[in-house]
């Protein structure tokens, strides 16, 4: 099965500007959850979607934003860029399973996108 | 609030060492617990996880983790490390539906020949 695909792997953009980025979860999940990664924060949480519906949120300031279409794929986008939001995004799926009384969401992770704010 | 404190920033241990990493968790209710690896300039793996059930779980690669709840730790023990082992790991917390993750600061591992 292939795993969590992200497009692209790495971006520059200037401040100021807007960006996309893609995530193609592993066929079969339906969640899809962000993260961001820097270091000087480390790994925060973005969003969570599952089925088209934003389920989760971090706190992160409105400029950030995400869908998820009815084939599970995802978009995250980042308006008006600054500086600090340089970082690494990770995207993550997940497959709800219930086995046994426990409910089982482990979280498998794309290879990131690379942005660079200039 | 859910959070995670990694006490060690970087560990270096020789290779054919054994490796204990420290993880210690505050969750609400029954935390679901995870250790992932990363190399530089990749993706998270993840190397295992606890849900329920038998304390002690086994991962990937030969590693392993308990869950003391008394102690609320989650942390990562290999008997052998490798080389192969050097790269960054994580400890996450997170809970039933709630797909968000929290993770720690990470441990830098590094292996001397």
């Amino acid at each position: 099965k292939a795993g969590v695909t992200q497009t692209p792997r790495y971006l520059i953009k200037t401040r100021g500007q807007q960006v996309t980025l893609s995530c193609s979860p592993i066929s079969g999940h339906r969640s899809v959850s962000w993260y961001q990664q820097t270091p000087g924060q480390g790994l925060q949480f973005l969003f969570e979607y599952f089925s088209e519906t934003q389920r989760n949120k971090g706190n992160f300031p409105g400029r950030f934003s995400g869908r998820q279409f009815s084939n599970s794929r995802s978009e995250m986008n980042v308006s008006t860029l600054e500086l600090g939001d340089s970082a690494l995004y990770l995207c993550a799926s997940s497959l709800e399973a219930w086995a046994s009384g426990t409910f089982y969401n482990e979280q498998f992770f794309g290879p990131g996108t690379r942005l660079t704010v200039l | 609030a859910q959070s995670v404190t990694q006490p060690d920033i970087h560990i270096t241990v020789s290779e054919g060492a054994s490796l204990e990493l420290r993880c210690n968790y505050s969750y609400g209710a029954t935390p679901y617990l995870f250790w992932y690896v990363q190399s530089p300039g990749q993706g998270l793996q993840l190397l295992l996880k606890y849900f329920s059930g038998d304390t002690l779980v086994q991962g990937i690669k030969g590693f392993e983790a308990e869950f003391k709840r008394s102690q609320s730790s989650f942390n990562l023990r290999k008997p052998s490390v490798h080389w192969s082992d050097a790269a960054e790991y994580f400890c996450a917390v997170g809970g039933g539906s709630n797909y968000k993750l929290t993770f720690g600061k990470g441990t830098l591992l590094t292996v001397n020949p």
